[in-house]
């Protein structure tokens, strides 16, 4: 069974640019999540799909990041216009829904490393 | 908010027995993860506990929870040389939705 995955692996641009991250979730798992880590903190949520609706975006820095998940399959995560404090590495992860239940183990991906100039 | 701390780095031998602590502020929290993350790869979950156990044990590794001080360990018996990576301790957030709330991560290194 394949994993999540996501693209790029890496990503370079210029402050002021435009990126779109792709995830890929395990096929079935209607929970996809995206989380970031920057420089070498801690991994930090951003938002929260179930199927395609946002069920949790508290996460999110701003309004300059826009996850769409349209269809309910793969998720974007697009950062318009980037800044230098959103470089780090952006992790999605999905796991089955389990009504009523607080356990629910999240596969992750591999990440996508974003470096912004 | 919550938060999760852990200490930044360890350095073992091989063959000791490594132990990466972590502390919750999240007295609520459910569930308690340890994931390892290895270089260019993603979070691979080693193990988890509930909250209503005191510890776990699973091959080589086991896991302490103290509630009350609201601590957590990992410990790797026998560490090997393929146990060299980033390890992240995790809460399950308790205001629902399943969100995990990361501490920084304990860079293991082994060397012989």
């Amino acid at each position: 069974e394949a994993g999540v995955t996501q693209f790029p692996s890496h990503s370079v641009i210029e402050k002021g640019q435009t990126v779109t991250l792709r995830c890929d979730p395990i096929s079935g798992h209607d929970n996809l999540y995206w989380y970031r880590r920057v420089m070498g903190k801690e991994i930090k949520f951003l938002l929260h799909f179930v199927k395609e609706s946002k069920q949790d975006e508290s996460g999110m820095p701003n309004n300059r990041f826009l996850a769409e998940r349209t269809g309910g399959t793969y998720s974007t995560l697009k950062v318009q216009p980037a800044e230098l404090e959103d470089s780090g590495v952006y992790f999605c992860a999905s796991s089955q829904w389990t009504s009523g239940s607080a356990y629910n183990e999240q596969f992750f991906g591999p990440g996508t490393r974003l470096t912004v100039l | 908010g919550e938060d999760v701390e852990q200490s930044l780095f360890l350095s073992v031998r091989e063959g000791d027995s490594s132990v990466i602590n972590c502390t919750y502020t999240d007295s609520s929290s459910t569930y308690l993860y340890w994931y390892k993350q290895e270089p260019g790869a993603g979070l691979q979950l080693l193990t988890y506990i509930f909250s209503n156990m005191d510890m776990k044990q699973d091959q080589r590794l086991t896991v302490l929870l103290n509630k009350k001080d609201k601590h957590l360990s990992l410990r790797i018996a026998d560490t090997q040389t393929g146990d060299s990576a980033i390890y992240f301790c995790a809460a399950l957030f308790s205001g629902g939705y399943n969100k995990l709330i990361f501490g920084a991560g304990t860079r293991l290194a082994v060397h012989p």
